[in-house]
């Protein structure tokens, strides 16, 4: 079956422990994103992925790192998540001219 | 950089009447314009898209209609059923180049039956 898988679906921390967030997609999908879902602020752009090894920040890059060293995966980076870092943030992923599946999401709490 | 206003943030209608969306956008470049519908406690999903070669597209009991003119497009669900309740996202973009999706804020749409 075709999808974006994230893990972990939920996650509570505390300020300063490092954290990953997976996500993997199954598609060959050249192009990968992430996003955080905040209430009334729909969807905003954290980092995405035209390919291996290239990145670019989006809108709100602040706080978090990324990488893509295989096609299909690309991991979320929280070095000192903060509590302004809780949200839910999700992953897609698509080929170039396409539009972009996301995966189910990911709740995490920075307490 | 792009910015997209979607209207209204919540709608209330009922089951069997028509729910209209829409959405203002500000980079006359876009030319890519979907729609995702999202479930409590799931990720968005395409419902519909349109290009900027198109004025309108419909796929069943849904239509997007694009105005390239006055940078505006909507989203029509007729005959609407309580499973159409969910979270509607707008986004514009400009297909194949680095610049990816600019979202909307959301319409909570609850169909009441």
């Amino acid at each position: 079956e075709a999808q974006v898988t994230q893990n972990p679906r939920y996650l509570i921390t505390v300020t300063g422990k490092k954290l990953t967030v997976t996500c993997s997609q199954n598609m060959n999908h050249e192009y990968m994103s992430w996003y955080r879902q905040d209430p009334g602020l729909g969807l905003r752009q954290i980092y995405y992925s035209m390919n291996v090894e290239v990145t670019d920040k989006g809108d709100v890059p602040e706080g978090y790192k990324v990488s893509r060293k295989e096609k299909r995966n690309f991991p979320l980076i929280l070095e000192s998540p903060s509590p302004n870092q809780t949200s839910l943030y999700f992953c897609a992923s698509s080929f170039l001219t396409d539009t972009q599946y996301f995966g189910p999401g990911t709740r995490l709490t920075v307490l | 950089g792009e910015n997209v206003e979607q209207h209204p943030s919540t709608l209330s209608v009922q089951e069997g009447d028509s729910a209209v969306i829409k959405c203002t956008y500000s980079d006359s470049a876009s030319n890519y314009f979907p729609w995702y519908k999202q479930e409590l406690g799931k990720g968005p999903q395409l419902i519909i898209d349109i290009r900027s070669n198109v004025g309108e597209k419909k796929d069943q009991r849904i239509a997007v209609t694009l105005n390239k003119t006055a940078k505006h497009f909507s989203l029509h669900i007729t005959e609407t059923q309580p499973e159409d309740s969910a979270v509607y996202f707008c986004a514009a973009s400009m297909i194949g180049s680095a610049r990816q999706l600019t979202f909307g804020s959301g319409t909570q749409l609850t169909v009441l039956p």
